[in-house]
């Protein structure tokens, strides 16, 4: 298995973009969570996804920010309109259910 | 509110030595805690698990010892390596539940 997949690696986008990441989980795994990494805040648990439904997105900073998960093997989160605040790594993990998540590599957002 | 407390933020140790790094929760109901470790430009990777039922688990040079009543475990990194200079987080969840995350504690192993 490829592990989990997330594109695009790299974002460079202009303030008041819309920006949209994406993410396909390991087969079979039933959990999905976004995470954002900054200096400041370290990891944050922005929204997860049980069995492709929202299950808590307490995290999620500002209506600006939007998760959806079609289908077992996709998901997206949609920032719109970006802010310079929003810069971070967002970090895509999905999970069996038992605790241990298994990250992505991360897609690295700036936002100038 | 958070509710896993790491520490410390930073860790220097020599070549050889023994890293240590502390956790505490609060919330008795998780039942799992695995600590991360991660390599700068990566995601995140398992490193080691231990469930609330024993008290301390062994891989190799890596040790979790586990203290439920004081709600408190810890990560013992044996004969420190370069190799292992990385940001390690603890964490905490109950099944089917979200992880949630310590503040990460930056290793860094000096030959």
């Amino acid at each position: 298995d490829a592990g989990v997949i997330q594109s695009p690696r790299h974002e460079v986008t202009e303030m008041g973009q819309e920006v949209t990441l994406r993410c396909k989980p390991i087969s079979g795994h039933n959990s999905l969570f976004w995470y954002r990494q900054t200096m400041m805040r370290g990891l944050e648990l922005l929204i997860y996804f049980n069995n492709n439904v929202p299950i808590d997105d307490s995290g999620m900073p500002e209506d600006r920010f939007s998760a959806k998960m079609p289908n077992a093997s996709f998901s997206t989160l949609k920032i719109q309109p970006s802010e310079p605040r929003d810069s971070a790594v967002y970090f895509c993990a999905s999970s069996l259910g038992r605790g241990e998540a298994f990250f992505g590599q991360g897609t690295r957002l700036t936002v100038v | 509110q958070q509710q896993v407390k790491q520490s410390p933020q930073s860790l220097i140790v020599q070549k050889g030595g023994i890293s240590i790094i502390n956790c505490a929760y609060e919330n008795t109901a998780f039942d799992y805690f695995p600590w991360y470790q991660q390599f700068p430009g990566k995601g995140p990777a398992l490193l080691i698990a231990i469930r609330p039922d024993v008290s301390e688990k062994k891989e190799g040079r890596f040790t979790i010892s586990f203290n439920k009543s004081a709600k408190q475990f810890s990560l013992h990194i044996m004969d420190s390596q370069p190799g292992d200079s990385a940001t390690y987080f603890c964490a905490a969840s109950m099944d089917n539940q979200k992880v949630t995350f310590g503040t990460g504690t930056k290793l860094q192993v000096i030959p």
